[in-house]
């Protein structure tokens, strides 16, 4: 079993729909991160989250310690949401030596 | 602003040749990670500096090396490749010293082996 899981693997909405993703985790974590990677391959951080909740826009990130669960919600999607969306733990590790989740596959259609 | 700035973009080795990716992270930022993904999987973490010293290693094979320069500014060495060693290669860069922790990526360096 991996130790960060994503769901769902693959996603596909109409242009202003809401969309969650979900990430839990199995093992002790100092910070969480959500990542997004477009086709081309470059990653941009979107949250780095240790506790409760970070928006940005139209993004929103929660973390649940207790449960170790986060979700990632975009409100009023667009087309160019459209990407591969990263769930990146700290475990133990120095900064930065992060476990990936698998990745969900976003396609938003107009 | 500017940003992790990896090069080359691109590589094309064959088998047993080495390979050098550059990494210059965002300016005042004294820490650099690299992390390798390969075709269709997770990326994964390899190695990270902090003031120049090593500060965690992940799965790096013993055939690659790193450093981090006086300019904070890091070097992916890669030896005797293999043609499992295609892969877009990643670094990442963090300041310490704001605590914040967010990472900044650069766009990656893409090695192809043949």
């Amino acid at each position: 079993k991996n130790e960060v899981e994503q769901s769902p693997q693959n996603l596909t909405a109409q242009e202003g729909e809401f969309i969650t993703i979900n990430c839990s985790y199995s093992v002790g974590i100092s910070a969480l991160h959500w990542l997004q990677q477009h086709p081309g391959g470059g990653i941009v951080s979107l949250f780095m989250l240790s506790s409760g909740k970070k928006k940005h826009g139209r993004l929103i990130a929660t973390i649940n310690i207790q449960e170790k669960h986060s979700s990632l919600h975009i409100t009023a999607s667009h087309p160019r949401d459209s990407a591969v969306y990263i769930c990146a733990v700290e475990a133990g590790g120095s900064q930065g030596n992060l476990i990936f989740g698998k990745g969900t596959k976003l396609s938003v259609k107009p | 602003a500017a940003g992790v700035i990896q090069s080359p973009r691109h590589l094309i080795k064959e088998k047993r040749e080495t390979a050098t990716l550059k990494c210059y992270p965002i300016p005042r930022h004294d820490t650099v990670y690299w992390y390798q993904q390969g075709p269709g999987q997770d990326p994964q973490f390899l190695i990270s500096f902090y003031e120049k010293m090593q500060s965690d290693k992940g799965s790096i094979p013993d055939r690659f090396s790193a450093q981090q320069f006086s300019d904070y500014h890091s070097e992916l060495n890669m030896s005797s490749l293999e043609l499992g060693d295609s892969a877009l290669y990643f670094c990442a860069s963090s300041s310490q010293e704001t605590g914040v922790g967010e990472l900044f990526f650069g766009e990656g360096s893409r090695l192809t082996v043949l």
